[in-house]
């Protein structure tokens, strides 16, 4: 059974540019979260998806986007590119959303770096 | 707003020395936590998710368990291959999200 796949692994974009990134969840999950990582604050949540609507957001700011498929795939959207917004991202897919309590599986996560 | 402190932040043990990893939180209406497992460069690996107090569970050389304010990841006699940083997380419905801790780095020395 796959897991859950992101791409691309690695990135570097430059400042005001903007990004997308992609996660494929397990196969029949149909819930799709993402995170950040940082050194400094921890893993921190983005939003979730499910059956193609968001369902909750973090405290981030409008320039970061998502949306779901109705393949369960998920995209997320940098606009206008900080240094700060350096990160691994990390997507997460489970078989029912987070009110479920059901558990979730990480992808290997993309390494975004602004410069 | 919902809290994880995980202490210490970094370990270092002997291969055999057993240890435990605490998980402290501050939530209101706790619905799950979860352990996982970051080797670097990747995604968190699932380990354990708890869903009441006085529940444990076990796997291989880890024992998770939990109270209502807080979460031990006991390691039984580490091996090197065990070093890695241990994330905490708690799921409440009114968030709906996990919370995670900021992790704790383990690093075991043959």
């Amino acid at each position: 059974k796959a897991g859950v796949t992101q791409t691309p692994r690695y990135l570097i974009k430059t400042r005001g540019q903007q990004v997308t990134l992609s996660c494929s969840p397990i196969s029949g999950h149909r819930s799709v979260s993402w995170y950040q990582q940082t050194p400094g604050q921890g893993l921190q949540f983005l939003f979730e998806y499910f059956s193609e609507t968001q369902r909750n957001k973090g405290n981030f700011p409008g320039r970061f986007s998502g949306r779901q498929f109705s393949n369960s795939r998920s995209e997320m959207n940098v606009s206008t590119l900080e240094l700060g917004d350096s990160a691994l991202y990390l997507c997460a897919s489970s078989l029912g959303p987070s009110s479920m309590n059901t558990e979730a599986f990480f992808g290997q996560g993309t390494r975004l770096t602004v410069v | 707003e919902d809290q994880v402190t995980q202490s210490p932040e970094a370990l270092r043990l002997q291969e055999g020395e057993s240890s435990s990893l605490n998980c402290s939180y501050t939530v209101s209406g706790l619905r799950g936590l979860f352990w996982y497992r970051q080797d670097p460069g990747k995604g968190p690996e699932f380990l354990f998710t708890l869903y009441s107090a006085g529940e444990e569970k076990e796997k291989e050389r880890l024992k998770a368990t939990l109270t209502k304010k807080e979460s031990f990841l006991h390691i039984t006699a580490p091996k090197p291959e065990d070093s890695a940083t241990y994330l905490c997380a708690v799921y409440t419905g009114a968030n709906s999200k996990l919370t995670f801790g900021k992790g704790i780095t383990l690093s075991v020395r043959p």
